[in-house]
């Protein structure tokens, strides 16, 4: 029972550069979330689903996009990275979007230089 | 706008004292509150969870306590063991039913042996 997996777990970009950051969960939930953590501000929320093909924003959803095509897949792209977008990204999904625990993913820590 | 709030960024105990985490939280709609326990280099895992209409959840070691007049919740661990060693956040489930969670800061606990 793998869970929620991301891909890659490290990842080091230039400024300026694009990349996708990969999010696959298999127990069916259809609510998926992205966090950003950085050190004393906690996790902020960037985007989150509520099921296939639908999508909202975070807290902090500047700089980055998300799309829901499957019910499995949320993938975040960065669509120009900044050093401000440094930072350990974790991926979450629950069934139930109001009383249930959200399951996360181990994170991405990726580095903007 | 810090909706949840850890004021506390770490403790000490010592290993079979209770350890007591406090949270704070602004918004009244809040309805359903979560702790959640991240190890380094980890995603977070679901700690224990309370809902809105109780003052109390317990579970083994683990009891968290919710006043709403107040607007303040907090976890405690009795016996504290070291390997409760961690970083515990609090979460607040936003009242629209998403999937969203609004994240506290963190508290680094450490158990001393």
């Amino acid at each position: 029972n793998a869970g929620v997996t991301q891909t890659p777990k490290f990842q080091v970009l230039k400024t300026g550069q694009s990349m996708t950051l990969q999010c696959a969960q298999d127990m069916n939930h259809e609510y998926m979330s992205w966090y950003r953590q950085d050190p004393g501000m906690g996790l902020r929320l960037i985007h989150y689903s509520v099921g296939a093909g639908i999508t909202d924003q975070g807290e902090v959803p500047n700089g980055y996009n998300v799309s829901r095509s499957t019910t499995e897949d949320f993938p975040l792209r960065l669509l120009s990275a900044a050093p401000s977008q440094t930072s350990v990204y974790f991926c979450a999904s629950s069934y139930d979007g109001g009383k249930a625990e959200a399951f996360f993913g181990q994170g991405t820590r990726l580095t903007v230089v | 706008d810090q909706q949840v709030k850890q004021n506390s960024p770490s403790l000490s105990v010592q290993e079979g004292r209770i350890s007591i985490l406090n949270c704070d939280y602004t918004n009244s709609m809040f309805d359903y509150f979560l702790w959640y326990k991240k190890y380094p280099a980890e995603g977070p895992t679901f700690l224990i969870s309370i809902s809105s209409i109780k003052d109390k959840n317990e579970d083994g070691r683990f009891t968290v306590f919710l006043n709403k007049s107040a607007k303040h919740l907090s976890l405690h661990i009795v016996p504290s063991q070291p390997g409760d060693s961690a970083v515990y956040f609090c979460a607040a489930s936003a009242p629209s039913n998403t999937g969203k969670l609004i994240f506290g800061q963190g508290t680094t606990l450490q158990v001393k042996p």
